[in-house]
């Protein structure tokens, strides 16, 4: 089993939709949670932290359910600028590394 | 501005060929880490440094070699023991803490003729 596990999509959205995303993770020990945004040929930059009570920034919800060991990220009222690659970062909570999954293709059309 | 820079952006190597891959940070930052990431793919950790002189290997360090020898700098040579070497490199930097942002330079992107 991978240690974090995302849907690669594409999910694809018309504009103002909400769309989600979920992540799992295999191990119960983690500590810290993280989404990031990743443009087409970019490096990844931070969107959000996931705190344990959840947390929003604007348009985006993120969320941490511990005991089913998985992550999401919500997004209300989608726009084009959305679109990306969103991507599920876990700390394991040894050796300070950070796990990134995969990624989740976002594309939002008009 | 603080951050990490990478350079180049772009890298032509012929095949057999050592190349060094820069990467400096000025966020007083003691963990670097190199990524590399292919097309369609999730980035993988080829080595990583939480502190001067010293440095472990990722999940793909074969072929790869770096050194720490500043806090602000961890260079990344692709050998030619590197059997795939045509990627997107990523280097990045945060805090010890376990919730500190991991930040990312720009990357480079190298292409094995």
């Amino acid at each position: 089993r991978k240690e974090v596990e995302q849907d690669p999509g594409p999910f694809n959205v018309p504009e103002g939709a909400t769309v989600a995303f979920n992540c799992t993770y295999s191990n119960s020990a983690s500590q810290s949670f993280f989404w990031y945004r990743q443009d087409c040929r970019k490096e990844p930059k931070l969107l959000m932290s996931v705190y344990s009570s959840g947390n929003e920034d604007g348009r985006f919800t993120a969320q941490l359910n511990r005991a089913s060991q998985y992550i999401s990220l919500l997004i209300r009222d989608s726009k084009l600028s959305d679109s990306a690659t969103y991507l599920c970062v876990v700390n394991l909570g040894y050796g300070n590394k950070l796990v990134f999954g995969a990624g989740t293709i976002l594309r939002v059309k008009s | 501005d603080g951050g990490i820079t990478q350079s180049p952006k772009y890298l032509f190597r012929k095949e057999g060929q050592n190349v060094t891959l820069s990467c400096e940070q000025n966020l007083n930052h003691d963990a670097m880490y190199w990524y590399r990431q292919d097309p369609g793919q999730g980035l993988r950790l080829i080595y990583y440094s939480q502190i001067v002189n010293d440095f472990q290997k990722g999940d793909i360090a074969e072929g790869y070699s770096v050194s720490r020898e500043k806090k602000e700098s961890f260079p990344l040579t692709v050998t030619s023991a590197q059997k795939n070497p045509t990627a997107f490199y990523l280097c990045a930097s945060r805090g010890l803490a376990e919730t500190d942002t991991q930040y990312f330079g720009p990357g480079t992107r190298l292409t094995v003729l």
